[in-house]
């Protein structure tokens, strides 16, 4: 089945420590995207990558850092900078056409605990 | 500045009932996309329906439809018969033009519970 999957679906941090977030498709998409969802919030993106090799900041990159060296992978790395990093991360794909019914497929999100 | 407004955090509704749940958006583009996204408490987003800026009839999937007002910039999303798995939360969201990137713009959701 084609999909997207994030792992580990609950993780827990002390503070202080970087932290990566996997994500990774099969549905041959160009574009991936990373998102940070707080409660009562909307989804705030947080880094996009259009194509393998580049990667663009989003809304809230402070903090964040990513890499796209395959097409199939786009981790996301939570540094100790990140001022409040405990949310649920969802990651996203899509056909990157840029066409505007490119509808974004979304992986089951991993929520992260920092303490 | 790209903007949606969903300003109903919590809505109730009857099984077997209609329910309508608003969106408002904001943009200078002139071509956009607007969706709804559907997400349970197992956290994934699961797409509902898509509305293109220059389509003439309002999107319809299955029991739901998207009552698209350009001039009003609303994309209000219908759900007809309403069923208990549909108690969830709701989430309007717009992809924009080359000015944006082609970003996606999402609302702060609503809150649906569907009454037995």
């Amino acid at each position: 089945d084609g999909g997207i999957t994030q792992s580990p679906k609950y993780l827990f941090r002390k503070e202080g420590q970087n932290v990566t977030l996997s994500c990774e498709q099969n549905l041959n998409h160009d574009a991936m995207y990373w998102y940070r969802q707080d409660p009562g919030q909307g989804l705030r993106l947080i880094y996009y990558s259009q194509i393998v090799n580049d990667f663009q900041k989003g809304d809230i990159a402070e903090g964040y850092s990513v890499s796209r060296e395959k097409k199939e992978s786009f981790p996301l790395t939570v540094t100790s900078a990140q001022k409040n990093p405990t949310a649920f991360y969802l990651c996203a794909s899509s056909m990157g056409s840029g066409a505007h019914n490119d509808e974004q497929y979304f992986g089951p999100g991993t929520r992260l605990t920092v303490t | 500045a790209q903007k949606i407004t969903q300003t109903q955090p919590g809505m109730f509704v009857q099984e077997k009932e209609a329910v309508t749940l608003d969106c408002t958006y904001d943009t200078s583009d002139q071509s956009y996309g607007l969706f709804w996204y559907k997400q349970p408490s197992s956290g994934e987003m699961i797409f509902l329906i898509y509305q293109g800026s220059y389509d003439e009839q309002n999107a319809t999937e299955g029991r739901y439809s998207l009552n698209f007002q350009k001039a009003r910039k609303s994309a209000n999303l219908v759900i007809s018969a309403s069923q208990l798995g549909d108690s969830a939360m709701y989430f309007c969201a717009m992809r924009g033009g080359l000015s944006t990137g082609n970003q996606f713009y999402f609302g702060t959701g609503t809150s649906l519970t569907v009454i037995p």
